[in-house]
């Protein structure tokens, strides 16, 4: 089961262009992940907002957290290359430290 | 670099073989989290280990099991490897089962013939 659906699925933009990903959930959360893979690789965790936060800043990314809506979204601003990765958004699951992820969204940046 | 490492990067078997992957966490962190990645889809728990005890389990039958070692390194063992097996594993370290970041390694990519 997924707790987390991103939306787009894939994305293509040019150097410099903002990037927004969407991603919504199913059951009540504690905090919201949003990780990065390059390649097929090992994630790498980009931010996390937590539920009684509305929206949060780390360099070139901006999250935002709606959980009336149950929604989370994610920009990047300023794209560049070395943005191009698959970004996922991951939320806990029962009483433990269950991962939930969606199936990502494969961002590509073209120079 | 998180710090977690895992080995192999690259393993193939084929069918009805058993296999082992090894994780180390980083360092400090007691718990650890094992995922599988199939091609095109986001990672789904396997299992997490909190101080040498599973702590909690995936929709994943009994033929993947797993070790946490007293220095906190862990196992996947995977038996009777099947062709849906192939899949990038990951396992990701975290401290005392908290609600917070993992940080994960780079994965095995396992490919079962």
């Amino acid at each position: 089961s997924q707790q987390g659906e991103e939306d787009p699925q894939a994305l293509s933009i040019q150097e410099g262009e903002n990037a927004t990903m969407n991603c919504s959930y199913k059951t009540s959360i504690n905090n919201l992940q949003w990780y990065r893979q390059n390649s097929g690789r090992g994630l790498v965790h980009l931010i996390l907002i937590r539920s009684n936060e509305r929206e949060k800043h780390s360099g070139r990314l901006r999250v935002t957290l709606d959980t009336s809506k149950k929604s989370s979204s994610l920009l990047i601003t300023a794209s560049r290359a070395a943005d191009t990765a698959s970004y996922f958004c991951a939320a806990y699951s029962g009483g433990y430290n269950k991962l939930i992820f969606g199936a990502g969204t494969r961002l590509a940046v073209h120079p | 670099e998180t710090g977690v490492t895992q080995s192999p990067t690259h393993l193939i078997k084929t069918r009805g073989q058993q296999v082992t992957l090894r994780c180390s966490s980083q360092s400090g962190h007691n718990t650890v989290s094992w995922y599988q990645q199939a091609l095109g889809q986001g990672p789904q728990f396997i299992f997490q280990y909190y101080r040498e005890e599973e702590n909690g389990r995936g929709n994943f039958p009994p033929r993947f099991s797993g070790l946490q070692f007293p220095n906190y390194s862990s196992e996947l063992n995977v038996n009777a490897l099947e062709l849906d097996d192939s899949a990038l594993y990951l396992c990701a370290s975290s401290w005392d089962r908290g609600t917070d970041t993992q940080y994960f390694g780079p994965g095995t990519r396992l490919t079962v013939l």
